[in-house]
């Protein structure tokens, strides 16, 4: 069946780096655009941007820029989510999430979600 | 940057119908797509394109739209519909996707 299957949850000190990756499978990956999400504790979603799986071309929504990068493998129909910097802000849930068959402007496959704790 | 506003809660007693608006100005313009969150899952679209149904989804929800507001109906409410529930749109060029702020529904 389609699904996004996301790595585990990360623990990680003020400063440091995450890398969050997205596995795709039973669709072609580079059939559909992928999008990220953030949800803070307790929060609403944020759409943080998104990546042409076509072309690798990222598109960053507004406060989603200089610290977080888009990527991908289409070799293992993967897609990443790098946070460099860490701040304690940076905790929430990050979420990938596939367009959808429907709308392009919709998502209708979402990951599971990745908790990042941004701790000292 | 553009938001959209949502009311933060609604409450209804189970059977009765419990509505949803959300509000923006490039609404007119731009589709608006519905998503329900329960504690601890993903999000999972309800309505896009205004007012389509996904495959899967009840028909006792339904989407409407006029001028820079857009409404989730969920007629007949049910215990299981208790969630958190997001609009979302894009900005009036397309280029940027945007969610609501968020409504809590509760199941009296």
């Amino acid at each position: 069946q389609v699904q996004l299957v996301q790595s585990g949850s990360e623990l990680k000190k003020p400063g440091a780096s995450v890398k969050v990756s997205c596995k795709a499978s039973g669709y072609t990956f580079t059939s559909y655009a992928m999008n990220w999400v953030r949800q803070a504790p307790g929060q609403g979603l944020e759409w943080m941007g998104w990546i042409n799986t076509n072309t690798g071309n990222p598109t960053y929504a507004q406060g989603f820029t200089g610290r977080f990068v888009f990527s991908l493998d289409t070799s293992v129909s993967t897609a990443y989510l790098q946070i460099s910097s860490l701040k304690a802000e940076d905790t929430a849930v990050y979420y990938c999430a596939r367009d959808s068959d429907y709308d392009d402007d919709a998502f209708d496959i979402w990951g599971q979600g990745t908790m990042v704790t941004v701790s000292s | 940057s553009y938001e959209l506003t949502q009311p933060p809660s609604v409450s209804v007693s189970p059977g009765q119908t419990a509505r949803i608006t959300c509000s923006g100005d490039a609404l007119p313009k731009q589709y608006a797509y519905w998503y329900q969150q329960k504690p601890g899952q993903a999000p999972v679209l309800v309505i896009y394109k205004d007012s389509e149904r996904p495959s899967g989804i009840p028909e006792r929800f339904s989407g409407s739209s006029s001028g820079t507001t857009v409404t989730l109906t969920i007629s007949g409410v049910q215990a299981e519909d208790e969630a958190d529930y997001y609009c979302q749109s894009a900005d009036s060029s397309g280029t940027y996707k945007v969610f609501g702020t968020g409504t809590k529904v509760t199941v009296l």
